[in-house]
């Protein structure tokens, strides 16, 4: 198993300015993931975080707006830029071991921008 | 690609009631299956998963059968109790798609006395 520490838990934030969320874990994890869960809907990945590389980006989402480090196998961080009220939603951090093994979960981080 | 559909929510049931909670996938090649619960105001966590055809996912009382010829994997109880109220999302990975999950739209569980 896997303890995910995720910071900040909430923030409410004003439109045109960034906000970096933390993800860290209690051990060496191989893969990591950053979701997005906006309200009332399902969650949808953003990118996978790839150790010392750039992350790999899903359909409809671009580094310039989410850039995601991965300095080593038990931290990560994602980043909102320029941020907008469509933004406010609850990002997740999601790690795990191998392929087609279950996913570990942080709480999230709860962002409203105004 | 991957997709998953769920029925749609909420599901209001009395206590001890049976609970269905329908999930159906598209998937290419032989994903592995998952329920994932969110209970209020907490994270996600995994309720039960199969990993091939057949398989059968259980866990506090939950099951889930991976059923290959329907592409199903519906999560079932056999009574409810209050304290199973929270969104069910259902989820799928696989090999292919490098085990990121796909989740379907969540089912919001309310049972009440």
């Amino acid at each position: 198993s896997a303890v995910i520490s995720q910071k900040p838990s909430r923030d409410i934030c004003q439109r045109g300015t960034s906000l970096t969320i933390q993800c860290q874990v209690d051990s060496q994890v191989t893969m990591m993931f950053w979701y997005r869960q906006q309200p009332g809907q399902s969650l949808t990945l953003i990118a996978t975080a790839n150790q010392g590389s750039e992350a790999t980006y899903e359909s409809g989402f671009v580094i310039d707006k989410f850039p995601i480090s991965r300095p080593n196998l038990t931290f990560s961080t994602l980043t909102v830029s320029n941020m907008s009220p469509e933004d406010s939603s609850i990002y997740l951090c999601s790690v795990g071991w191998g392929v087609n093994e279950k996913l570990f979960f942080g709480s999230g981080t709860q962002l409203s921008v105004l | 690609g991957n997709s998953v559909t769920q029925m749609e929510g909420p599901v209001t049931l009395s206590e001890e009631a049976f609970l269905t909670i329908n999930c159906t996938y598209t998937a290419t090649g032989y994903p592995s299956l998952f329920w994932y619960v969110q209970y209020p105001g907490e994270g996600l966590q995994l309720l039960l998963k199969a990993t091939k055809a057949d398989d059968k996912g259980s866990n506090k009382g939950f099951e889930a059968t991976y059923r290959k010829e329907t592409t199903s994997f519906h999560l079932e109880k056999g009574s409810v109790q209050v304290s199973d109220s929270a969104v069910y999302f259902c989820a799928l990975s696989s090999a292919g798609g490098g085990n990121k999950l796909t989740f379907g739209t969540g089912t919001q569980l309310k049972v009440e006395l």
